[in-house]
């Protein structure tokens, strides 16, 4: 495996189920990142971590929860989620835990919430 | 006011013609900027990254950066057919905090 994977690509979860997406970096890198792609909407940048320590929350709710036990992976844990969270979910990873890095991202996690 | 502002597109440009994408932001204090290119279906990637006021070259590829009218745009030269995407903007005011404009459509046409 090499770059940024992610399982599962594809996910149809109901609002009362409790599912993870999870991530795995193959670069090295120190930082990793969830983001969510709506259409129509700008990407957004919702957890970061950073030598396995969450340096940013980006008020996200929580019924979405992140967990970093190494610095190659990063899981997305989610439950009793809302139809408007049907998104992609991609992870991406940088060396250092500054945004200003390059960033990899994974393939994206394609969510429907039901 | 969106923080980070890019006209959504399509943006049809002749196969060889240079293809101008323009972003501005919001806040003052933005020291980085990215562009990033987003084929239908797959994730982004990077294409340049600019810090300081002026042009950065690479390739085909040029960033421009004016800081005082807090504006960022990508030049594609000799357009290809294979540069059709959506151009994503991207600026990051802090070391943890990256907003992203909602991308412009490319569509090279031959």
């Amino acid at each position: 495996e090499t770059g940024v994977t992610q399982t599962p690509r594809h996910l149809v979860m109901g609002m009362t189920n409790k599912k993870s997406l999870k991530c795995e970096q193959h670069l090295g890198h120190n930082a990793m990142y969830w983001y969510k792609q709506s259409a129509k909407k700008p990407l957004e940048l919702m957890f970061v971590y950073s030598l396995e320590e969450r340096v940013e929350n980006n008020s996200v709710p929580s019924r979405f929860s992140p967990e970093c036990p190494n610095s190659s992976h990063l899981f997305l844990h989610l439950h009793t989620l809302q139809p408007e969270d049907s998104a992609l979910y991609l992870c991406a990873s940088s060396q250092e835990g500054f945004v200003a890095d390059t960033q990899y991202f994974g393939p994206g996690t394609r969510l429907t919430v039901l | 006011q969106k923080e980070v502002e890019q006209n959504s597109g399509p943006l049809s440009v002749p196969e060889g013609a240079i293809a101008s994408l323009n972003c501005t932001y919001s806040d003052r204090g933005s020291q980085s900027f990215f562009w990033y290119r987003q084929y239908s279906g797959k994730s982004p990637e990077l294409i340049m990254s600019i810090y300081s006021n002026g042009d950065k070259e690479d390739g085909r590829f040029t960033a421009q950066l004016n800081k005082a009218s807090q504006y960022v745009s990508l030049l594609i030269r000799d357009s290809q057919p294979s540069d059709s995407a959506t151009y994503l903007c991207a600026v990051s005011a802090t070391a943890s905090k990256i907003i992203f404009g909602s991308g412009t459509r490319l569509s090279i046409r031959p």
